[in-house]
C-alpha cells in the first residue's frame, strides 16, 4: 500500500515532445507539489496545490502544466520538451493542519530528454 | 530569502565511526527543520523534524537539535552502519497561505560507509 506514487518510474523522449507525469497519493492530504532534482542532486519546489487550488508556482517555464483533479491527484504536464528538463521528479504531499508540516515523497520519475 | 547552507560530501567513513553533517539555515522567523534521508534509487524519507528552538528530533540513532542562536540543525550519529550510506538533505518549511508548506533544501550530502 503505496503512500504516494508516480508513473512512470523512468520516461526517455525526445526533444520537443509532451509528456505527462502522473502521481497519487492515499494519505488522505489535502495538498500536493512537484518537486525537480537535477544531476546533481538540487531539489527545487515546482508547484503545490491545496485541495486542487494552486498555491506555489515557482519560477517555472509555462510549458510545465500542473494538473489536479482531485485532492489526492496531481499530474505534470510537459510541453516541448528541452534537454535541460532532464532530471528526476518528485510528487510529495502534506496534511496542512499537521504542526510538523513534513512532506511524504514519492519515488520519483527519471526523465532524460535526447 | 530563506537558504539552507549544508557541508558538501561526500562523506566517507568506516562502520561504527561517528557521524556529523552540519547544516546551517538563514530565514525570516522559525522554521520548521528536517532531515530527509535519500537512498540510492529511491525518493525521499523524513528521517526526523524539529518544530520549534531547543527541539531535539531523534530517529534510527540519528539525532539534531534546533539551534536558533546558531540557526543550525546538525545531524549526528554515534555509529555508523553500511545500511545508512546514502544522501542526506537538511531543509526548512514554512507555512503558506495557511495551505500547505514550501521546503527549501540544502543541496545534499553524500555519505558514504565502508564495511
Amino acid at each position: 500500500d503505496t503512500a504516494v506514487s508516480q508513473t512512470p518510474k523512468y520516461l526517455v523522449t525526445q526533444m520537443g515532445n509532451d509528456k505527462s507525469i502522473k502521481c497519487e497519493q492515499n494519505l488522505g492530504h489535502d495538498t500536493m507539489y512537484w518537486y525537480k532534482q537535477d544531476s546533481k542532486k538540487f531539489l527545487k519546489i515546482m508547484f503545490s496545490y491545496n485541495n486542487k487550488e494552486l498555491i506555489i508556482n515557482e519560477t517555472v517555464p509555462n510549458r510545465f502544466s500542473p494538473k489536479s483533479p482531485d485532492k489526492a491527484h496531481l499530474n505534470l504536464h510537459i510541453n516541448s520538451l528541452e534537454l535541460g528538463d532532464s532530471a528526476v521528479y518528485f510528487c510529495a504531499s502534506s496534511q496542512t493542519t499537521s504542526g510538523g508540516g513534513e512532506q511524504f515523497f514519492g519515488p520519483g520519475t527519471r526523465l532524460t530528454v535526447l | 530569502g530563506n537558504s539552507v547552507t549544508q557541508m558538501e560530501g561526500p562523506v566517507t567513513l568506516s562502520e561504527e565511526a561517528f557521524l556529523t553533517i552540519n547544516c546551517t539555515y538563514t530565514a525570516t522567523g522559525y522554521p520548521s527543520l528536517f532531515w530527509y534521508v535519500q537512498y540510492p534509487g529511491e525518493g525521499l524519507q523524513l528521517l526526523l523534524k524539529a518544530t520549534k528552538a531547543d527541539d531535539k528530533g531523534s530517529n534510527k540513532g540519528f539525532e539534531a537539535t534546533y539551534r536558533k542562536e546558531t540557526t543550525s540543525f546538525h545531524l549526528e550519529k554515534g555509529s555508523v552502519q553500511v545500511s545508512d550510506s546514502a544522501v542526506y538533505f537538511c531543509a526548512l518549511s514554512f507555512r503558506i497561505k495557511a495551505a500547505g508548506n514550501k521546503l527549501t533544501f540544502g543541496g545534499g550530502t553524500r555519505v558514504l560507509v565502508k564495511p
